[in-house]
């Protein structure tokens, strides 16, 4: 059973340049949340989708975007770059139920903004 | 709004050793889910144990044990004959059983750098 993917690993951005992000949950798995990494706030929380909608958002400004298309595959946009979302964003998938699941996490992708 | 807290930024620990990271958390539930995720080198966070509120029984998982202490708010890991793969950053993790918005995000902890030496 295929893990959760994403692409690319490795992103160098200028300021100023948007990127798009994308993230293939496992297979079944609905539910697709998006973090992002920083070696000084840790992990945060960007959003978190299930069939197409989005459930929540995180305290990000809103250059931050996301969707998820009807194969739960999930794409997340960063526009007007700025050197502060240098980053490691994860995906995560879970399945629907048991709830008690837990989250699924991608290798991430690494964003360097130069 | 949840707090995970974990309090050791970095510890270590021999090989074949045994060795307990800690973790508290705030919330006003009464029901949620509490994890431990490992991240290594390969940045991938790979869940390690999972612990529901409502048992009392402390999870295990192999050499991974929780202490589970939901008066006190305390979620502790215990690691057990410790090997060179437990290197890794470890996160203690929140997530509520109930959401009106369908919403079942995680609330991380600061997370623990644990070295394991040979």
């Amino acid at each position: 059973k295929a893990g959760v993917t994403q692409t690319p690993r490795y992103l160098i951005k200028t300021r100023g340049q948007q990127v798009t992000l994308s993230c293939s949950p496992i297979s079944g798995h609905r539910s697709v949340s998006w973090y992002q990494q920083t070696p000084g706030q840790g992990l945060q929380f960007l959003f978190e989708y299930f069939s197409e909608t989005q459930r929540n958002k995180g305290n990000f400004p809103g250059r931050f975007s996301g969707r998820q298309f009807s194969n739960s595959r999930s794409e997340m946009n960063v526009s007007t770059l700025e050197l502060g979302d240098s980053a490691l964003y994860l995906c995560a998938s879970r399945p629907t139920s048991p709830l008690r699941e837990g989250y699924t996490f991608g290798s991430g992708t690494r964003l360097t903004v130069v | 709004a949840q707090t995970v807290t974990q309090s050791q930024p970095e510890m270590s620990v021999q090989e074949a050793e045994t060795v307990t990271l800690s973790c508290t958390y705030d919330t006003s539930e009464s029901d949620y889910y509490l994890f431990w995720y490992k991240q290594p080198p390969s940045r991938q966070m790979i869940l390690v144990i999972r612990q529901e509120a409502y048992k009392q029984q402390n999870a295990t998982e192999n050499r991974f044990s929780v202490n589970f202490q939901k008066a006190a708010k305390s979620f502790s890991l215990k690691i057990s004959d410790s090997q060179l793969g437990d290197a890794a950053m470890y996160f203690c993790a929140y997530r509520t059983a109930y959401s009106g918005a369908g919403s079942y995000q995680l609330t991380f902890g600061k997370g623990t750098k644990l070295s394991v030496i040979p």
